[in-house]
């Protein structure tokens, strides 16, 4: 079985300032890891995912999360936040079964403060 | 259209009433998905359509009835609802089973029972 845990259901950021959102993963196999991310009123998009190559991953909007076996974390960063990053981002994980067996996390509301 | 459509987007219904969700999805994916997400908790999945078989059903209430009468289109059928069933229900649709895919999500149907 796997699960995925996230840190802060809310985070608080300045614009302009690092975004760190933190996400912990338990899988009794090699995992495959996924952010999404949920606009208002939107459902959830693909920002990135770990599929085994590289355990630096880049996503979109300037988004990036580092794959720490470790650690079994996989944390969401991005350098400079916008106020266009204001959303809610769930960490998920996949396991292979014959279709995308996938467990999300409860996910962390980003605020940027202007 | 393009992506995972939905609709109705919102629905207010009565504990007695009956109502369907639709969902289609332009992608020729071959696996479809029923979330329910509620706040504060994590999304549930509901049910899982893969090659218009029913493969997962995570103990969903009767009153929830899903069909899928071919690849591109999903229904859940709703009757006798709970006001504890109000949430935002989201559909899915991916390709594949080896566990890296992505989710594609429609925006939901949020779904108010009075």
């Amino acid at each position: 079985a796997q699960s995925v845990t996230q840190l802060g259901s809310h985070v608080s950021v300045s614009e302009g300032a690092l975004v760190l959102l933190r996400c912990n993963y338990s899988s009794s196999v090699p995992p495959y890891l996924f952010w999404y991310v949920q606009y208002p009123n939107q459902g959830l998009q693909l920002l990135l995912k770990y599929t085994s190559a590289a355990t630096l991953v880049k996503g979109i909007n300037g988004f990036e999360a580092e794959f720490k076996k470790s650690e079994t974390s996989f944390h969401l960063t991005k350098p400079s936040a916008h106020m266009s990053d204001a959303a809610e981002y769930f960490c998920a994980v996949s396991v292979s079964g014959g279709y995308q067996k996938v467990t999300f996390g409860t996910g962390t509301k980003l605020q940027v403060i202007p | 259209e393009t992506g995972v459509t939905q609709t109705p987007r919102h629905l207010v219904m009565g504990m007695t009433n009956k109502k369907s969700l639709k969902c289609e999805q332009h992608l020729g994916h071959n696996a479809m998905y029923w979330y329910k997400q509620s706040a504060k908790k994590p999304l549930e999945l509901m049910f899982v359509y893969s090659l218009e078989e029913r493969v997962e059903n995570n103990s969903v209430p009767s009153r929830f009835s899903p069909e899928c009468p071919n690849s591109s289109h999903l229904f859940l059928h709703l009757h006798t609802l709970q006001p504890e069933d109000s949430a935002l229900y989201l559909c899915a649709s991916s390709q594949g089973g080896d566990g890296t895919g992505e989710l594609f999500f429609g925006e939901g149907s949020r779904l108010t029972v009075l």
